[in-house]
């Protein structure tokens, strides 16, 4: 059973551009869910997907956008980089069950200059 | 969600147990407790997690108390390996299911 992986691990990009951080979810797992980990905080949520449709969003701008493809694999999109968008993004697969567990990726270091 | 409230930080020595306490004093009665843990350069990983009852499981057990008012994570034997940041969540069985609401936690240092 193969857990959680995120790509790419490690980016720098400049203010301005966009950028595409993929994840693959765990084996079976139908929910996709993202989060941004500023330095120093915990995660805070950004947006989930369930059998490819957004159903459930935090508190962040249109400019950050998602897939969820029908191998349940995801993307996450950034538009227009801020300096605040330098942030550790992780990925979490699940079921779809009310209390089931997240599995987290190790996730994508993004560095905005 | 309801807010949790936690220590900053916490010290343990090896081999010994550790017990994390936890504030959540206007949980609701469809509030799932949870908590998870996370390592140096890696993600979250889940614990525990537990309604009313006192749960246990390979990695901790979770006393919660009796009016839910507040819980604690019980590591019995703390290891290097347990040194981490502990998070409390509290999570509405009916809410968006992959939202889990993280504060600042708990950082556990482990001292051999």
């Amino acid at each position: 059973e193969t857990g959680v992986t995120q790509s790419p691990t490690h980016l720098i990009k400049t203010r301005g551009q966009q950028v595409t951080l993929r994840c693959s979810s765990q084996s079976g797992h139908n929910t996709v869910s993202w989060y941004q980990q500023a330095l120093g905080q915990g995660p805070q949520f950004i947006f989930q997907y369930y059998r490819e449709e957004e159903n459930g969003r935090g508190n962040f701008p249109p400019r950050f956008s998602g897939l969820q493809f029908p191998n349940y694999s995801s993307e996450l999109n950034v538009n227009a980089l801020e300096l605040d968008d330098s942030a550790l993004y992780l990925c979490a697969s699940s079921l779809a069950v009310a209390s089931g567990e997240l599995f987290f990726g190790e996730g994508s270091r993004l560095t905005v200059l | 969600d309801a807010k949790t409230t936690q220590p900053n930080s916490m010290e343990s020595n090896e081999e010994e147990p550790v017990h994390l306490p936890c504030n959540h004093s206007t949980i609701s009665g469809t509030d799932y407790i949870h908590w998870y843990r996370q390592l140096p350069s890696q993600g979250p990983e889940y614990v525990i997690h537990g309604l009313t009852s006192n749960v246990n499981n390979r990695m901790a057990s979770l006393a919660i108390a009796e009016d839910r008012k507040s819980s604690t994570l019980i590591l019995h034997r703390a290891t290097l390996r347990d040194a981490a940041v502990y998070y409390c969540i509290l999570r509405d069985v009916g809410g968006s299911q992959g939202n889990l609401i993280f504060g600042k936690g708990t950082k556990l240092s482990v001292k051999p």
